[in-house]
């Protein structure tokens, strides 16, 4: 089946500008996982989606940055008045929880660079 | 909370020669540990897993580690590499109480000269 698709793939704003990413999991995954590859921070924790709602979002890492998920699929992460620290990889996977660990799918990411 | 160390940033190895790439954590108990690999403009591929039972874990693309509790080491190793392999290496620890989010250590990336 489909993996977990990521929109766009590559994405270039202005600073200040407000940007929209788009994760789609794999169906019937209801975990999902928001992470960000950065060349000086690495790969780092975002959020966590069970269902619709996220038990964790330690590392959102302001308040301009917020992620909502519906209809336990799609999710979108925003960032709102983007700077250029903001510049990296955003990276979501899916996976379904169960009494042992399960294999978190990845999907290609999105690039993101903020001028 | 729980680190992941990956002492070796940058490793060149020769094509057919073997590889070994480090892996450290820190955490009060064992946790889930994994291997990722993303090559040039690829998300990331799971190598392995090791969850419980058997220390010796074999994975995909003929890959195996090793998980040492006395020294909270978890290192991937591969005795022939191929050019193919050439990509950066992600170790990662999971925990079930957090949601099974993962921590990753900084990465190695593994040139292959031919």
């Amino acid at each position: 089946g489909a993996g977990v698709s990521q929109s766009p793939s590559n994405k270039v704003t202005e600073k200040g500008k407000d940007v929209e990413l788009r994760c789609d999991p794999i169906s019937g995954h209801t975990a999902l996982y928001w992470y960000r590859q950065s060349l000086g921070q690495g790969l780092e924790f975002l959020i966590y989606f069970q269902g619709n709602s996220a038990p964790d979002k330690s590392g959102l890492p302001s308040d301009r940055f917020s992620a909502e998920r519906t209809g336990g699929s799609v999710s979108t992460l925003t960032i709102q008045r983007t700077q250029q620290e903001d510049s990296a990889v955003y990276l979501c996977a899916s996976s379904i929880p169960g009494l042992d660990y399960n294999e978190q799918f990845f999907g290609p990411g999105t690039r993101l660079t903020v001028l | 909370a729980q680190s992941v160390t990956q002492p070796d940033i940058h490793i060149t190895v020769s094509e057919g020669a073997s590889l070994e790439l480090r892996c450290n954590y820190s955490y009060g108990a064992t946790p889930y540990l994994f291997w990722y690999v993303q090559s040039p403009g690829q998300g990331l591929q799971l190598l392995l897993k090791y969850f419980s039972g058997d220390t010796l874990v074999q994975g995909i693309k003929g890959f195996e580690a090793e998980f040492k509790r006395s020294q909270s080491s978890f290192n991937l190793r591969k005795p022939s590499v191929h050019w193919s392999d050439a990509a950066e290496y992600f170790c990662a620890v999971g925990i079930k109480a957090a949601g099974n989010k993962l921590t990753f250590g900084g990465g190695t990336r593994v040139l292959v000269k031919p």
